[in-house]
């Protein structure tokens, strides 16, 4: 079972917009709606900030939105901020597994 | 409101069995729900070990397969993790998770985590 590929790292400055790619396959993100993202702040358990592509959860700030084109999902933060700097993880149903599956992680550094 | 908490020893010795289990409360087991394990090594990414469906249904990680059982424990609201044969890359934070059923498979509710170190 191969983890999602994502960027080691982004950056951007307060105020900005940043994107973090999540690739995967076609026995995943490709042929499956069901991907999610996670925010981790050191020390903390993840939290879900989208589910199915792009929904939200309850009081998750309109600021992340998700999207997905073949077999990459993207994350979009926008009007970046101090508190947004944390590492974050995507998820997607595999039939590999008939479960989850992660990426690797990124950790975003606000500038 | 719902929350789940991990409980086990922090400390265990390599080759023996690691065992954890996940207190639920704000939300019965028995509704529908999938119940599962993630761990995190020090420094790196999450990794899905596997979730168990209150019926008793599991859906274990292909490489640890082997060496994991998930239980559920309806009459004390709780499920369990049991990791046999541990090594060093076994040492983590283990976190506990709720996943809806009809299909979205997101982990809506986290534990808090807490960090087995397997060492003699």
């Amino acid at each position: 079972q191969s983890a999602l590929t994502q960027p080691a790292s982004v950056s951007g400055s307060p105020g900005q917009s940043i994107t973090i790619s999540c690739t995967g396959t076609s026995s995943d993100v490709g042929n499956y709606n069901y991907v999610s993202w996670y925010q981790q702040h050191p020390g903390k358990a993840p939290k879900l900030m989208i589910y199915e592509i792009s929904n939200r959860p309850s009081g998750v700030s309109n600021r992340f939105s998700g999207s997905k084109s073949g077999n990459t999902a993207s994350l979009t933060i926008s009007g970046l901020q101090a508190e947004d700097e944390a590492d974050y993880y995507c998820s997607s149903y595999t039939s590999s597994t008939t479960f989850v599956v992660f990426g690797g992680g990124t950790k975003l550094t606000v500038l | 409101q719902v929350q789940l908490q991990e409980s086990g020893p922090g400390l265990v010795k390599p080759s023996e069995t690691l065992s954890l289990t996940c207190a639920v409360s704000g939300s019965s087991i028995r509704s529908g729900y999938y119940w599962g394990w993630i761990r995190q090594p020090p420094g790196k990414g999450l990794e899905w070990i596997g979730s168990v469906f209150h019926s008793g249904s599991t859906y274990y990680n292909p490489s640890l397969k082997s060496r994991v059982t998930i239980s559920v424990d309806t009459s004390k609201n709780q499920f369990s993790l049991k990791l046999s044969s541990v090594t060093a890359a076994d040492t983590a934070v283990y976190y506990c998770a709720r996943a809806p059923t009809g299909g979205s498979y997101k982990l809506d509710y986290w534990g808090q985590g807490t960090l087995v170190t397997v060492s003699s």
